[in-house]
C-alpha cells in the first residue's frame, strides 16, 4: 500500500465549477501538506502548503488538512480553463523529502 | 528573483550508458533536492544536497549520485542506464533543508534505449 493516495482521474467539469480533489495517507508524522500544479511536460509549481489541521485559503484555491481522518482536499472555486493540468499532493513529517501522490488529472471544459 | 534552472530539456541514451543533469537553484536557496517522475507518477526523492554535502537519499541505488557546488548549483549522475531509468528528472530548490517549501525546475527527459 502507498503512503500517499490520490485517485488519478481523469476529471472533467464544466467552467465555473468547482472542483475538488482530494489524498489520504497513512503515515501519521506528516504534518506538512503541499499541493503542486504540473501543466504538461512542466514542472511541478507549488500552490499552497499547510501545517498540521485546519484549512487555508489563497484566491480560489482552499486546502484543507484532517489529520484525524488521513485526509487531505484541495478546492478550486470558479474553476478555468487555465485550470486544467495534473495536481499532485505531497507531504511531509518536516524532513528533507516530499512523498508524493501520483496526481489528478484535471479537465476544464469550455 | 531567478527560478530554478534545469539542463538539458531532454536527452537519449543507451543502455549502459552514463548521464549527467544539472540544475541551477533560485536565486537565495542553498538547498537542492533531486526526483524523478517516472510517466503517470508522482515525483519519487532521489536525495538531497545541503551545503554541499548529501542530506538524505531515497531508495535509489548508488549508481545515482550528485554533487553541489559552493554557489549551490547540484549535478545528478546516473551510471549504467537501464531502461527504467526513463523519466523526468525534477531539481527543487529550498532555504535549509525542509521540504515543505521546495520549488520545481521544469525537469530534465530523459529516454534511455
Amino acid at each position: 500500500q502507498k503512503e500517499v493516495e490520490q485517485d488519478p482521474g481523469p476529471l472533467s467539469v464544466p467552467e465555473g465549477a468547482i472542483v475538488s480533489l482530494n489524498c489520504t495517507y497513512s503515515n501519521s508524522a506528516f504534518q506538512y501538506f503541499m499541493w503542486y500544479r504540473q501543466y504538461s511536460r512542466k514542472g511541478p509549481e507549488l500552490l499552497m502548503y499547510t501545517y498540521s489541521s485546519g484549512n487555508k485559503e489563497d484566491g480560489r484555491f482552499t486546502a484543507q488538512v484532517d489529520k484525524s481522518s488521513k485526509y487531505i482536499s484541495l478546492f478550486i472555486r470558479d474553476s478555468q480553463p487555465s485550470d486544467s493540468a495534473t495536481y499532485l499532493c505531497a507531504m511531509t513529517g518536516g524532513g528533507n523529502k516530499l512523498t508524493f501522490g501520483t496526481g489528478t488529472q484535471l479537465k476544464v471544459e469550455l | 528573483e531567478t527560478g530554478v534552472t534545469q539542463s538539458p530539456t531532454h536527452l537519449i541514451k543507451t543502455r549502459g550508458q552514463q548521464v549527467t543533469l544539472r540544475c541551477s537553484s533560485q536565486s537565495g536557496h542553498n538547498t537542492v533536492s533531486w526526483y524523478q517522475q517516472a510517466l503517470g507518477q508522482g515525483p519519487q526523492f532521489i536525495f538531497q544536497y545541503y551545503r554541499e554535502e548529501e542530506n538524505g537519499r531515497g531508495n535509489f541505488p548508488p549508481r545515482f549520485s550528485g554533487l553541489q557546488f559552493p554557489n549551490y548549483s547540484s549535478e545528478l549522475n546516473v551510471n549504467a542506464l537501464e531502461l527504467d531509468d526513463s523519466a523526468l528528472y525534477l531539481c527543487a530548490s529550498s532555504l535549509g533543508a525542509n521540504a515543505y517549501e521546495q520549488y520545481f525546475g521544469p525537469g530534465t527527459r530523459l529516454t534511455v534505449t
